[in-house]
């Protein structure tokens, strides 16, 4: 079975404050995908990246960075100095050749206070 | 690049009455175009996938007659509430790709707010 698991609900920071979003997914199949979109509070859903299961290395844009172990199936998100406008629902999700819909984590609802 | 636009972002409409909601790939082909519906505070639900020039294809529990996809081009796809009620307020959100499957970068619209009174 296919499975994302976003474990956190709620991230409160500061303003500045590093944060870690985790992302843990399943999946049977030895090549897959995985995504991050950012949801802020207009709706749209804003493609972050797009990493494919045989490029383990760790990826930086400017403050993003993600850290993705395939021993321990996670695809975690790092937001380095964030900023209030950093507000959103993020999501991860997982694809594959063998479904053709993609399977969404719950979200993590993260606030950025000044 | 990549970019999607949904039409109308909100609309509000009487109990019985039918609704149509635009999207459309403007800078690239989509293959294959994904409806999707959102509650408050939840995780995003797959209504279906319509690939061009082809029916679509419903997620189970999904009314095929109520929720009517059309994918007449590359670049468009309408999706049609029936006979709207209240339980379909929701918020609706279509994404875009260029090949099928699940596995190339899906690309969202803004969505469309939808109010049926």
């Amino acid at each position: 079975a296919q499975k994302v698991t976003q474990a956190q609900t709620e991230i409160s920071v500061v303003e500045k404050e590093d944060v870690t979003l985790d992302c843990v997914y399943e999946t049977r199949d030895t090549t897959y995908y995985l995504f991050w979109y950012k949801q802020p509070p207009s709706g749209e859903l804003v493609f972050l990246i797009r990493r494919n299961s045989f490029d383990e290395q760790n990826e930086i844009s400017g403050r993003y960075s993600w850290n993705f172990q395939k021993s321990t199936s996670s695809f975690n998100f790092t937001i380095t100095a964030s900023q209030v406008v950093d507000s959103a629902v993020y999501f991860c999700a997982l694809g594959t050749y063998n479904t053709d819909k993609l399977i969404f984590g719950t979200g993590t609802r993260l606030q950025v206070f000044p | 690049g990549a970019v999607v636009s949904q039409h109308p972002s909100r609309v509000i409409c009487k109990s019985g009455t039918s609704v149509k909601i635009e999207c459309r790939s403007l800078d690239f082909q989509a293959t294959t175009m994904f409806w999707y519906r959102q509650f408050p505070k939840q995780s995003l639900m797959l209504m279906a996938t319509s690939n061009e020039g082809s029916k679509a294809t419903y997620e189970q529990g999904v009314e095929k007659d109520k929720f009517l996809i059309n994918h007449a081009s590359l670049t468009l796809s309408t999706l049609t509430v029936t006979s709207a009620h209240p339980e379909d307020s929701s918020f609706y959100i279509c994404s875009a790709s260029q090949s099928q499957g699940a596995t190339d970068t899906q690309y969202f619209g803004p969505g469309t707010r939808l109010t049926v009174l």
